[in-house]
Parts: C-alpha cells; sequence; structure tokens
C-alpha cells in the first residue's frame, strides 16, 4: 500500500535514554515533516525536509536531530529523553506544489 | 503571526442533524486555509482547503466549509451527521511567514461527537 509508515507505533523508555522514530513514504513527496501532538491534542510542527534539506527547524531542543537519509525517509533521534518528550510523534509528507499533508499513524512515545 | 481559533472543546451532534465545526482565523494577507481530521489513534487526514475562489469550498466525506472574509471565520459544516463522523477535526492556516516552506499552523482541535 501506498501510505506514510512510523515505526515503531509505541515506544516506553526511561528518562535519559536514547531513541529513534523511523517514518517512510512510498508516495514520492518530496517534503516531509515531524509534529509533536501532547496529551492535550496540541499538534505542533517540529522540523521540515525538502528533499533532504532541512528547511524548517522549530524551537526543538537540541536534544532532537532529524536526519534525512533521502527524500523517502525522515527519521527522528532523541537524545536524553525526558518525561516531557512524552508525546505522540507524527510525520507527514506532501508533494510539490499541492498544501495536502499525508500523516502517518504516530508513534505513542512514553517516557518513565 | 498566522493563527487559527477553535472556540469549542467540543461539539456534541445527534446523528442526522446538520453540524457546524467553528474556526476563525488571524492573518497578514490571503488567508489559506485548511481542515484535517484525526479518528481515534490515527494520523491526521486532509477534509478540504480553501485558497481563493468560491466562498463554500466542499471536500470528503461530504464535509464543506464557508470562507467568511468579514466574519474572519471558516466553519466547517455537514449537512446530516453520521456517528462514523465522530472524531477530532483541526483548522489549520498557512504560515506565510514562513516563505515558501508551506508551513501551516493547527488549530486546538474540536472534537465532534455524533449521538445515534
Amino acid at each position: 500500500d501506498t501510505a506514510v509508515s512510523q515505526t515503531p507505533k509505541y515506544l516506553v523508555t526511561q528518562m535519559g535514554n536514547d531513541k529513534s522514530i523511523k517514518c517512510e513514504q512510498n508516495l514520492g513527496h518530496d517534503t516531509m515533516y515531524w509534529y509533536k501532538q501532547d496529551s492535550k491534542k496540541f499538534l505542533k510542527i517540529m522540523f521540515s525536509y525538502n528533499n533532504k534539506e532541512l528547511i524548517i527547524n522549530e524551537t526543538v531542543p537540541n536534544r532532537f536531530s532529524p536526519k534525512s537519509p533521502d527524500k523517502a525517509h525522515l527519521n527522528l533521534h532523541i537524545n536524553s529523553l525526558e518525561l516531557g518528550d512524552s508525546a505522540v510523534y507524527f510525520c507527514a509528507s506532501r508533494p510539490q506544489g499541492s498544501w495536502e499533508q499525508y500523516f502517518g499513524p504516530g508513534t505513542r512515545l512514553t517516557v518513565t | 503571526a498566522q493563527s487559527v481559533a477553535q472556540p469549542e472543546d467540543q461539539v456534541n451532534v445527534a446523528e442526522g442533524n446538520p453540524l457546524t465545526v467553528k474556526c476563525t482565523y488571524s492573518v497578514s494577507g490571503n488567508p489559506y486555509l485548511f481542515w484535517y481530521v484525526q479518528y481515534p489513534n490515527r494520523g491526521l487526514q486532509f477534509l478540504l482547503k480553501y485558497i481563493t475562489g468560491d466562498n463554500l469550498v466542499k471536500g470528503s466525506y461530504g464535509f464543506e466549509a464557508e470562507f467568511n472574509k468579514s466574519q474572519t471565520s471558516f466553519h466547517l459544516k455537514k449537512p446530516s451527521a453520521l456517528v462514523s463522523d465522530s472524531a477530532l477535526y483541526f483548522c489549520a492556516v498557512r504560515d506565510s511567514e514562513s516563505g515558501g516552506y508551506q508551513k501551516v499552523t493547527f488549530g486546538t482541535g474540536t472534537k465532534l461527537q455524533v449521538i445515534p
């Protein structure tokens, strides 16, 4: 199926650990995003890449580092996890020339 | 900064009745407005957009939205609600300050509950 996929779906880890979330889209889109949705369902953009180039970098702690090995993949690495990092992280992609974003199913990160 | 406001945390409507989910916007320049829906434990899905043209925009699943410049509103509507429409609805606006990078800012979301 064509889609935006994320792994893992659930991630439970302890404070201080380092973890990664992976995102892949097989839609041929040029632009990808990472969003954070908190417990109140507020959705905030974190990063955006266009053809492997970082184009949007919101005020995010530098413990968060995105990496785009190719335009179909955008991974998110988080160092020294904190309790406040607990959230659902969504990856999204967008085709060139369109405003419609296609979202992945989300990764629920729980930091204990 | 561009922003949208969704004044209602939750909207309850009986199945078969018309529904409205409210959104107001604050932008400099021409507004680019969007609606997305999030079903439980799923990612957001695009419903519709207003860029220019007719004030009544039709989208997916029978939804439409009415752009009203004088009231700076972009309310989502559907003539007859289904139980399956129960979900979280997000209004969003283009952030024109992001240049050509097509960043959007999402509202706080409105939970729609359709009662059988």
